[in-house]
């Protein structure tokens, strides 16, 4: 089963403006990954924030995370057409059984 | 330095074959996961190896099946195919503890 969830599953925006996706889960993490995938391809990794991290920065892409809330989120400023894609959140709980455990993901559009 | 590469991209099979997917990872990964994505049941691990040894296994059937080589590369078999195993099949590696994994764009196999 999925542990971590996204909200919206599904989000329509115009260009320029922000998106904003959130992500929750229920158990401890080493780091949590956000990815993204265009219809049909492999996954592309975007940022990877540890627990002990509490934002980061990649381009226009800004993610925080909240540990005590269990939540993060990933903020897409300035969007672009080319941003419509899937969004997933994946939690890695690290020790020596590693797998990394994926929300449904949001669906986000980017109208031009 | 080149991605991860999965072949093939796709993969045509009838219920009760089996089929045999390949994934090389980036250079000096040693760590190879696998993932199957369905639109109902979103992205699940599989399996990962490393070095040579499978470290954790998903939820999946005995028919799924994988191994390492030395040279890292791997292999995922599944056997006596079902209607339900048609899927995106993705392999990802990482170099490490605390690594984002990367992802190859997958294999779709469709069974008929």
């Amino acid at each position: 089963s999925q542990q971590g969830e996204e909200d919206p599953q599904a989000l329509s925006i115009q260009e320029g403006e922000n998106a904003t996706m959130n992500c929750s889960y229920k158990t401890s993490i080493n780091n949590l990954q956000w990815y993204r995938q265009n219809s049909g391809r492999g996954l592309v990794h975007l940022i990877l924030i540890r627990s002990n991290e509490r934002e980061k920065h990649s381009g226009r892409l800004r993610v925080t995370l909240d540990t005590s809330k269990k939540s993060s989120s990933l903020l897409i400023t300035a969007s672009r057409a080319a941003d419509t894609a899937s969004y997933f959140c994946a939690r890695d709980s690290g020790g020596s059984n590693y797998k990394l455990t994926f929300g449904k993901g949001t669906l986000l559009t980017v109208n031009p | 330095k080149a991605g991860v590469t999965q072949t093939p991209r796709y993969l045509i099979k009838t219920r009760g074959q089996q089929v045999t997917l390949s994934c090389s990872p980036i250079s000096g990964h040693r760590s190879v996961s696998w993932y199957q994505q369905t639109p109902g049941q979103g992205l699940q691990f599989l399996f990962e190896y490393f070095s040579e040894t499978q470290r954790n296994k998903g939820n999946f059937p005995g028919r799924f099946s994988g191994r390492q080589f030395s040279n890292s590369r791997s292999e995922m078999n599944v056997s006596t195919l079902e209607l339900g195993d048609s899927a995106l099949y993705l392999c990802a590696s990482r170099g490490g503890n605390n690594q984002p994994q990367h992802f190859g764009d997958g294999t779709r196999l469709s069974i008929l």
